[in-house]
């Protein structure tokens, strides 16, 4: 059965980096893409942006250009999204989500991994 | 970017009623890239509908999709106790995904 699963939670001080992962299993891995989504405590869902694991192109949401970085494994696939100058607004729970892509909706979902920012 | 708005923020309803649930987009959605999930409390969001109006594998017959352009309804013809969550839109424009702020549907 298809699973994603992700890393722990993780606690990190203001302007730090934090670094999610998200394993892969149950179906072909470079057949599908993965998306990141975030959603802060009690809010809504945020699109962050996507990896092509085939072949590591990715596109980010604008806002956060400069700031993220998501990179993939094929040896354990595996995807990891990376955050850096950490805010206590980047205080949320990073799901990681797949695409059959060009289908512009998100099949499979992550159970999510906390991030928390704070002093 | 897309903004999607929904409506009602909260909708109180009893098993066994209808539930009517809007999302608005700010300009035109293809309709193919409009989707719905189900949220419930500590859980990823779960796919319902996808193309507007498909269902997802698993959801039940009584969840339906419809509308077009800006406008688009999830409908849920008699509620379960199981379908109280929270409901997000979704949609893929101008290379972006957007989701609206969500509708509650709660047990009154």
């Amino acid at each position: 059965q298809v699973q994603l699963v992700q890393s722990g939670a993780d606690v990190r001080k203001p302007g730090a980096s934090v670094k999610v992962s998200c394993k892969a299993s149950g179906y072909t891995f470079t057949s599908y893409l993965i998306h990141w989504v975030r959603q802060a405590p009690g809010q809504g869902l945020e699109w962050v942006g996507r990896i092509n694991p085939s072949d590591g192109i990715t596109h980010y949401r604008q806002r956060f250009q400069g700031r993220v970085t998501m990179t993939r494994d094929t040896s354990t696939s595996t995807v990891f999204m990376e955050l850096s100058s950490l805010r206590p607004e980047d205080t949320a729970v990073y799901h990681c989500a797949r695409e059959i892509e060009g289908t512009c909706f998100f099949d499979y979902w992550g159970q999510g991994t906390l991030v928390t920012v704070s002093s | 970017e897309i903004v999607l708005t929904q409506s009602p923020g909260t909708l109180s309803l009893s098993p066994g009623e209808r539930a009517t649930l809007s999302c608005r987009a700010s300009q035109s959605v293809i309709s193919s890239h409009l989707t719905w999930y189900q949220q419930k409390p500590g859980q990823s969001p779960r796919l319902l509908i996808y193309g507007a109006s498909t269902r997802a594998t698993g959801t039940p017959d009584r969840f339906s999709g419809s509308g077009s352009g800006t406008d688009f309804t999830l409908t849920i013809s008699r509620l379960e106790p199981e379908d109280f969550a929270v409901y997000y839109c979704q949609q893929y424009g101008a290379s972006s995904f957007t989701f609206g702020q969500g509708t509650k549907l709660e047990i009154k």
